[in-house]
This record gives structure tokens, sequence and C-alpha cells, in this order.
């Protein structure tokens, strides 16, 4: 089936400092990828679709200049957590969908998500 | 918005017997997807049932979807340890993104 990774899986950054993770389609091209937040014990909150080629598209509530998304290439997208603060921490995961037609094309295929703790 | 709300919100269950979990949604949707997630991990997909079908079968889950109620069903025959896990609906209509539900947190006692 269809694999998407993200990188790095953990990260432990200083308040103030930037991060910066990445969402690769292993075996698909995907024109569009999603990026999720997620809180201990909650379910996923979509944050924002991330569109080849053009900007990205927040969800209501979801600052841009806080979350910069760039999806710069057909296999990769990058989601950069600016002046994080403690507050950011979170599991951050992506999806993509496999236009290829190998899978249902509404399926989702998810990452294994990044854990950010910003102390 | 569109909202799945899974029910229970945990369910702990013995090695061996079925685990059935809720998704109740609120709009009108042309699929809707179960997912598992293993702790700390990302989800994997585990059966998509459009709007015009009632139930569907893959391995041991069967998943059933009732749009006059705006519900759906899973069900995991025959429990195993390694089934632990939270399971979450996710609804979606024609080109708009996932809305997951709160998530059931299942625990199969060996």
């Amino acid at each position: 089936g269809a694999v998407v990774s993200q990188h790095p899986s953990w990260v432990i950054c200083k308040s103030g400092t930037s991060v910066k993770i990445e969402c690769r389609s292993l075996d698909f091209q995907a024109t569009t990828m999603f990026w999720y937040r997620q809180f201990p014990k909650q379910s996923l909150m979509l944050m924002a679709t991330s569109n080849e080629g053009s900007k990205a598209t927040y969800e209501q509530g979801v600052e841009k200049d806080k979350f910069l998304i760039n999806h710069a290439s057909l296999t990769l997208s990058t989601l950069t957590v600016t002046s994080a603060h403690p507050e950011d921490s979170s599991f951050y995961i992506c999806s993509a969908r496999d236009p290829s037609g190998r899978g249902e094309q509404e399926t989702q295929y998810f990452g294994p998500g990044t854990r950010l703790l910003v102390l | 918005s569109q909202q799945g709300e899974e029910d229970p919100q945990a369910l702990s269950i013995q090695e061996g017997e079925n685990a059935t979990m809720n998704c109740s949604y609120k709009t009108s949707i042309n699929n809707l997807q179960w997912y598992r997630q293993n702790s700390g991990r990302g989800l994997v997909h585990l059966i998509l049932i459009r709007s015009n079908e009632r139930e569907k079968h893959s391995g041991r889950l069967r998943v059933t979807l009732d749009t006059s109620k705006k519900s759906s069903s899973l069900l995991i025959t025959a429990s195993r340890a390694a089934d632990t896990a939270s399971y979450f609906c996710a609804t979606s209509w024609y080109g708009q993104n996932f809305v997951f539900g709160p998530g059931t947190r299942l625990s199969v006692l060996p």
C-alpha cells in the first residue's frame, strides 16, 4: 500500500526556536497532503491542506505565520513551527491521498507522526 | 462542519470477545472511513464504506452504515490483544477534508 514517512519522529527544542517537520510520500506522488495535530488522548485536528506548487489552505484558528507549510514537490511537504512555545508541544501527523488508482482515492495514508516537545 | 463521534469512548474486553464501536455524524457524507491508531503512532486505514453501501467486511472487521440515522458501527470479531488501540471514524463529503471523531480506546485483555 501507499507509504508516507515523517521526519523526525520526535524532537525536543527550546522555546523560541523553529522546528521543521518533513512529510514524504515514498511510493506515490501526492498533489495534496494534510497536516494534523493531536493532543494526548484526543482526536486529530486538521491544521491545513498542503497543495503542491501553491499556497496551503489553513483551517480556521490556525495561524499561517506560526505554522509554515511548503509543498515544493509531489513527494514532500514540510511544516515549520516558528518561534515554538511550550503550548505548541503536540503530536503532528501528516497524510496524503494516493491518486494513482491503486487504492480507493478517498483514502488518506498517514505518516507515523512527529512528537514535538518545546521546553 | 461534519463531525464523527465515536461511542463508547473507552471499551475493555477479554481476548476472544467481539468489540463494537459506533460512530455518529451530523451532515451528509459520501464515505466514512475507520482508522486504527496504536499509542504514539500514526493512523492505519482499516476500511472505507461509501454512502450507498450498508455493510462491508474485511477479515475480522465488519462495518455497517446507516445513512438515515447518520451512524456507522465497527465490529471486531474474536478480538486479540494486538487489537488494543484507539479507533477513529472519519467522514468526508466530495472533496472536503476528513473530520475525525474523538475515538474509542479499545483494550483487549489477555
